[in-house]
């Protein structure tokens, strides 16, 4: 059982690139998020999930696109990346709303 | 709305010694409360949960928390710290009854003093 898994778990892009972050789960949960974690700034919520095909934006939204086609995989994507969205991008699941998150285990994304 | 408050951005104690790291909510509706413990260039890691039922709730490598309505409070404890617990420590909140995402505090880095 994989749980929650973020793929790449490094990347470097040049500004201007666009770059697509997968998260896939196997826990058959009905929710998915996207976060990213910068120092001294907690975790800031870019989009989620509340189901297969549906999508709703977070705090920290602009610069990226989400898609959720199938139910176990949540995309989220760079445009054009800009140097302020390096960070640490975290995705997780939840079974339902009286349960915690699973997190996968983040992707670090320079962008120079 | 909901919300959630740390106090302490970091906490140092003594190896052996109590830990203590303070969470406190807001919410117009019972919530349900969580603790996340992220160790260096790890993803969060849930430590343990109240919904329903008890309002002390163990969890994992020993740590516990109590749920106290009156205070809008869920603290964080472990009678005895040990250098593995140096880590950093989220509180968040969810509200009941549909709510769609968890509201998490700003974090707590724990420092472990040998």
């Amino acid at each position: 059982n994989a749980g929650v898994t973020q793929t790449p778990k490094f990347r470097v892009l040049k500004t201007g690139q666009s770059m697509t972050l997968l998260c896939a789960q196997d826990m058959n949960h009905e929710y998915m998020y996207w976060y990213r974690q910068d120092p001294g700034m907690g975790l800031r919520l870019i989009h989620y999930s509340v189901g297969e095909g549906t999508t709703a934006k977070g705090e920290v939204p602009d610069g990226y696109n989400v898609s959720r086609l199938k139910k176990q995989n949540f995309l989220l994507g760079l445009e054009s990346a800009a140097p302020s969205q390096t960070s640490v991008y975290f995705c997780a699941s939840r079974k339902g709303t009286a349960y915690g998150y699973t997190f996968g285990s983040g992707t670090r994304l320079t962008v120079v | 709305a909901q919300s959630v408050t740390q106090l302490g951005s970091h906490v140092s104690v003594s190896e052996g010694a109590l830990v203590l790291l303070r969470c406190n909510y807001s919410s117009s509706v019972p919530p349900y409360l969580f603790w996340y413990v992220q160790y260096p260039n790890q993803g969060l890691q849930l430590l343990l949960k109240y919904t329903t039922g008890a309002t002390l709730v163990k969890g994992i490598n020993g740590f516990e928390a109590e749920f106290k309505k009156s205070e809008t409070s869920f603290h964080l404890t472990k009678p005895s710290a040990h250098m593995s617990d140096a880590a950093e420590y989220f509180c968040a909140v969810s509200e009941d009854f549909g709510n769609e995402k968890l509201t998490f505090g700003t974090g707590t880095r724990l420092t472990i003093i040998p």
